[in-house]
């Protein structure tokens, strides 16, 4: 089993629309983010939570929100969604203890039309 | 200039080959040097993790930080097929707000 599952994997959406994409993790880590991965850019932050009650933009926040549901849970939200959001979604959790270590979701292709 | 610099490939070798991937930083905090591995559709997995200077061996794997030069490398040995991928560098540090930097990724291929 998947430690940090992300739903859906892939999602076509059109221009406007509101969309959520989801992560659950069973390794008990606090600390959970969001990425985006578009090609010749790498991964950027979109988000980033160190616990249930803290919330922190990252480099790229316009456009995005989330909400820290549970320690196990990080959502992130297309408010209304544009064709320049359409990238490769991950989630991510890494653990205080553990260094800098980040351990990613199998990601979620986002395609707005 | 982007703070973390790598090359994006196609890198192409035969099997067996010594495979050396590369990053140029220029942040000098920078206190944490990871490598990720990332299959397509995957997410990245975390491959080497390196604090500060110095080498770390892994099996066929061994990463190589060198703090002076900024640079910061990743030798495979005797590539297999399997080692086809894109790989990651990514370097950080903690400094009140959290500080996590990508390189865009080198696509290797390993013939067989």
């Amino acid at each position: 089993d998947a430690d940090v599952t992300q739903t859906p994997r892939n999602r076509i959406t059109k221009t406007g629309k509101r969309i959520m994409l989801e992560c659950s993790q069973t390794k008990g880590h606090d600390r959970m983010y969001w990425y985006r991965q578009d090609p010749g850019l790498g991964l950027r932050l979109i988000y980033y939570s160190f616990d249930v009650k803290d919330i922190n933009k990252g480099e790229i926040s316009d456009g995005y929100s989330v909400s820290r549901q549970a320690q196990a849970k990080f959502s992130l939200s297309l408010e209304s969604a544009i064709p320049n959001q359409t990238a490769l979604y991950f989630c991510a959790t890494s653990d205080e203890g553990d260094g800098e270590k980040l351990f990613f979701g199998s990601g979620t292709q986002l395609s707005v039309l | 200039q982007k703070e973390v610099e790598q090359d994006p490939g196609p890198l192409s070798v035969p099997e067996g080959a010594i495979v050396s991937l590369n990053c140029t930083y220029s942040n000098s905090a920078f206190q944490y040097f990871m490598w990720y591995r990332q299959y397509s559709r995957k997410g990245p997995e975390l491959l080497m993790y390196t604090y500060s200077s110095g080498n770390k061996e892994d099996g066929r794997f061994t990463a190589q930080v060198d703090k002076s030069s900024k640079y910061i490398s990743l030798f495979i040995r005797d590539s297999q097929p399997s080692d086809s991928a894109t790989y990651l560098c990514a370097m950080s540090f903690l400094s009140g707000t959290y500080k996590y930097i990508f390189g865009t990724g080198t696509r290797l291929k390993v013939l067989a």
